[in-house]
């Protein structure tokens, strides 16, 4: 079955840029939204954007300043980066395999495979 | 502030049937598909109902989900104590364009 993790630096000092590449294993890259969702402590999700398999991207208009993705289906692999972070960033980072459909006026939005997640904490 | 409202908390006995709602707009839940997450104490979310009321292979027909209007439900019944979670709905903005989730919904089960 299809499994995802992240890694990256745990300690990011503010201004500076925020990188985590997520590594997908047991299955394909082809034909889904590699999505990014974070949970600062304490908090509820929150949505920060996917990378098509192909490219296409589309990002929380709240983060889309700051946000950049990249994917590399040779090496299975997928990456953020978040810029000029402040403690406000410090949550745990979630990868995750998401479909994205429009059909008859509906869409559909969903994330099915999930990373553990990685902690990141802003901090000088 | 989420853009998709749900309860804080709710709470039930073991065996017991409990609900948990989410409230959106028409740019969101009415127009658009809901899906639902359980995180479990210091867990990642795992999907727990897609397009509205599908279950994931392994999703056990306890958990159900629905949708009408602006408003989305999940439903547990015969609860039991390792159903204690964090659960979220979720769903595409139309106009954000962008995914959104509720705030979350903390399940304890008495």
């Amino acid at each position: 079955q299809v499994q995802l993790q992240e890694s990256g630096p745990g300690l990011v000092k503010p201004s500076e840029i925020l990188s985590l590449t997520c590594s997908v294993s047991g299955g394909s890259m082809s034909n889904y939204h590699w999505s990014w969702i974070r949970q600062p402590p304490g908090k509820g999700l929150e949505w920060i954007g996917y990378i098509y398999s192909s490219g296409g991207t589309n990002y929380n208009p709240s983060l889309k300043s700051r946000v950049t993705t990249s994917v590399d289906t040779s090496k299975n692999q997928f990456s953020l980066k978040l810029s000029s972070v402040t403690a406000a960033d410090t949550a745990v980072y979630y990868c995750a395999r998401g479909k994205l459909l429009w059909s008859s006026g509906y869409y559909y939005y969903y994330m099915d495979v999930w990373g553990k997640g990685t902690t990141v904490t802003v901090s000088s | 502030q989420s853009v998709l409202t749900q309860p804080p908390s709710v709470s039930a006995a073991p065996g017991q049937k409990v609900t948990i709602s989410c409230s959106g707009s028409n740019s969101n839940i009415e127009n658009n598909y809901v899906s639902w997450y359980q995180q479990l104490p210091g867990t990642a979310p795992k999907l727990l109902i897609y397009e509205n009321n599908k279950r994931p292979s392994g999703i056990p027909d306890r958990f159900s989900g629905s949708k009408s209007g602006t408003s989305a439900t999940l439903g547990i019944t015969g609860l039991q104590t390792g159903d204690e979670a964090d659960y979220y709905c979720g769903t595409w903005d139309s106009s954000l364009s962008a995914g959104v989730f509720g705030g979350g919904t903390k399940l304890t089960v008495l």
